[in-house]
């Protein structure tokens, strides 16, 4: 059973600051997406890496892949309010059979 | 905006009682999902379709059926509806060329009492 796990699961940080949110998962995948969620609307499509060191920058989010450490990584830097959400990992096994998701992480931002 | 939309958008029933929800989507893509959000959970997959009368089970899908007549329409049923079924429910689409990356609906809230 493919299992997701993402830490932290809550995160206050202040504006300006960098931190990162880890992702790792218990089987073999080179496809690996982020998705942000604002409180009370659907999931929005961050970022999809399909092989082992991708790297995809939007902003001031940036998201890696290293398929044999199992793991992805979003990386904020210089953290500003707007960002403040929940963000997703997930994973795609191979084929059509649905992705399987970390339980997220709360993102909360302080001036 | 991926062109799907989900109806109701939120409901209150009785246990016991049967729901569905619908899922339409106007990109005529061929494979959409159904999942459950609660908290402390994310999302997890009840069921999903690889086309038209096409469905298979996902990880929670014990007490939903699902049907799909209609390359645009898959439908999510309640046959009767339990107060642990109280969640948000998303239906997803994916292009499926290679790469199956969702794209969401807005949701359905479920309150059963």
């Amino acid at each position: 059973e493919l299992k997701v796990e993402q830490n932290p699961l809550f995160l206050s940080m202040q504006e300006g600051k960098n931190y990162t949110i880890y992702c790792n998962y218990s089987t073999t995948s080179d496809r690996l997406y982020w998705y942000r969620q604002d409180p009370g609307k659907s999931l929005e499509s961050l970022f999809v890496l399909l092989s082992n060191g991708a790297v995809k920058q939007e902003g001031r989010l940036m998201a890696s892949l290293d398929t044999k450490a199992r793991l992805s990584t979003l990386h904020i830097t210089a953290a500003v309010h707007d960002l403040s959400a929940t963000y997703f990992c997930a994973v795609d096994v191979g084929g059509a059979d649905g992705l399987t998701f970390g339980k997220g992480t709360h993102l909360i931002i302080q001036p | 905006d991926a062109g799907i939309t989900q109806s109701p958008r939120h409901k209150v029933t009785e246990t016991g009682t049967p729901v569905t929800l619908r899922c339409h989507q106007t990109e005529n893509h061929r494979y959409m999902y159904w999942y459950r959000q609660d908290p402390g959970h994310g999302l997890r997959l009840i069921h999903y379709s690889y086309g038209v009368k096409d469905t298979d089970k996902g990880e929670v899908s014990d007490g939903y059926s699902v049907s799909r007549s209609k390359t645009e329409d898959f439908l999510l049923t309640l046959e009767s509806a339990t107060s642990s079924q109280t969640s948000v429910y998303f239906c997803a689409i994916s292009t499926g060329t290679g790469v199956f990356e969702q794209y969401f609906g807005p949701g359905t809230r479920l309150t059963v009492t």
